[in-house]
């Protein structure tokens, strides 16, 4: 069975400080998928990432940026410079490889870090 | 903006009643997934509906049921509702073009059942 751990319910930061938000996953699947969404107060799921597990190229994209170590099963999540925008839940997930119909891609979520930036 | 609309926003409805949600997909989207996410909670997969036929289900009882229509907007039918079916549903489209897909979602409906 997949498994996805945030063990941060809540993080507050002011603005302009560095957060890391941390995943951790266990899955038996030798290829599989991992994502983060944020969720803002809206409710609206908001995709940010998709990474392969053969694949532990480190991402940067603007101010975020994502580690992900196979060895450690952690997919870890930072924002540099956060702001007040910022501020949201932050989801992790998992999804198997969609090996073809009958095989549903579902995506098995963390139960979400909520990140707080003040000014 | 993901292109993926649900409606209604927010339904009230007593325990025994029946709902359906609504979701539009976006455009080129062969694939919907549904989703409850309870309060403080992250999203529970109910299903996926792959071209008009179910894909796969989470633990959900059969009073949970799904349709998906040719133009690839779909429904969740939930019939004899329960107080722990308040919850926020939420829909995504994708298109499945072999190893992943990414989910796109929409804004979600938010149901309470009292």
């Amino acid at each position: 069975a997949q498994k996805v751990t945030q063990a941060q319910t809540e993080i507050s930061v002011v603005e302009k400080e560095d957060v890391t938000l941390d995943c951790v996953y266990e899955t038996r699947d030798t290829t599989y998928y991992l994502f983060w969404y944020k969720q803002p107060p809206s409710g609206e799921l908001v995709f940010l990432i998709r990474r392969n597990s053969f694949d532990e190229q480190n991402e940067i994209s603007g101010r975020y940026s994502w580690n992900f170590q196979k060895s450690t099963s952690s997919f870890n999540f930072t924002i540099t410079a956060s702001q007040v925008v910022d501020s949201a839940v932050y989801f992790c997930a998992l999804s198997e490889a969609q090996t073809g119909t009958g095989t549903a891609s579902k995506l098995t979520f963390g139960t979400g870090t909520r990140l707080q930036v003040t000014l | 903006e993901t292109g993926v609309t649900q409606s209604p926003t927010h339904l009230i409805k007593t325990r025994g009643q029946q709902v359906t949600l609504r979701c539009s997909s976006q455009s080129g989207h062969n694939t919907v997934s549904w989703y409850q996410q309870a309060l403080g909670q992250g999203p529970q997969f109910i299903f996926q509906y792959y071209r008009e036929e179910e894909n796969g289900r989470g633990n959900f009882p059969p009073r949970f049921s799904g349709l998906q229509f040719p133009n690839y907007s779909s429904e969740l039918n939930v019939n004899a509702l329960e107080l722990d079916d308040s919850a926020l549903y939420l829909c995504a489209s994708s298109r499945i073009t072999g190893g992943v897909d990414t989910q796109y979602f929409g804004p979600g409906t938010r149901l309470t059942v009292l």
